[in-house]
């Protein structure tokens, strides 16, 4: 069974037009990130949320944001994609303790028209 | 900030033994993981390793050695389905939180 899902799989959106990716879990893990990862690159990471608390990684542009309205659930925005957003976003769930071991999901891949 | 340094490529052949290694430099270090990733996949976990030492999990080993800021993956009796790219990662806590943080993968080859 699927643990980390993300919808959808593919998105293509306008230049401009602001679109929303959306990830959920059924871990019950403390923290989800979410990354992005243009071909051949590592994963990048945008920003995560340890329960409730937002971390924005410093070199995050400000045309993302991110909403986690309760436990299972993680929102990215884009509000304005640009030719060079298109990339394969990836959510991942941890618990803060333990072997930390990070779950994906399977990814969105956005590409922007 | 964080870095991490890995090799960008190797090749090796079936049935042989490979080690990928990752440099890092972190502040609010907790531990080094790594990870799987075949094209057009998501990420899978492959070891994690918090304390020195080797860490075994089947054909695939890790190690760390925290002095040194280095770890290396060991990947035994090399198959083809093991041809992916493989990541370091770095699980740190700082003000800004909880973080994982990847280096740039090594892309692993295997041939026949």
């Amino acid at each position: 069974d699927a643990m980390v899902i993300q919808n959808p799989r593919y998105q293509v959106t306008q230049f401009g037009k602001p679109v929303t990716l959306s990830c959920s879990q059924t871990l019950n893990h403390n923290v989800m990130y979410w990354y992005q990862q243009k071909s051949s690159q590592a994963p990048k990471l945008l920003f995560h949320y340890y329960d409730k608390d937002f971390n924005n990684e410093a070199d995050t542009p400000d045309n993302f944001q991110s909403r986690r309205p309760n436990t299972s659930f993680c929102f990215l925005d884009i509000r304005s994609p640009g030719l060079g957003d298109a990339a394969m976003y990836l959510c991942a769930t941890s618990r803060l303790q333990g072997t930390t071991e990070a779950f994906f999901g399977q990814g969105t891949r956005l590409t922007v028209v | 900030g964080q870095s991490l340094e890995q090799p960008s490529e190797v090749t090796a052949v079936e049935g042989a033994i490979v080690q990928i290694n990752c440099t890092y430099q972190t502040s609010g270090f907790y531990g080094l993981s790594w990870y799987q990733q075949h094209d057009g996949g998501a990420p899978t976990f492959l070891s994690y390793n918090g304390l020195d030492g080797l860490e075994e999990t089947g054909r695939f080993s890790s190690f760390l050695s925290r002095s040194d800021s280095y770890g290396y993956l060991l990947l035994q009796e090399l198959q083809m389905k093991d041809s992916a790219s493989y990541f370091c990662a770095v699980r740190a806590h700082n003000n800004a939180g909880n973080m994982l943080t990847f280096g740039g993968g090594t892309r692993l080859m295997v041939k026949p």
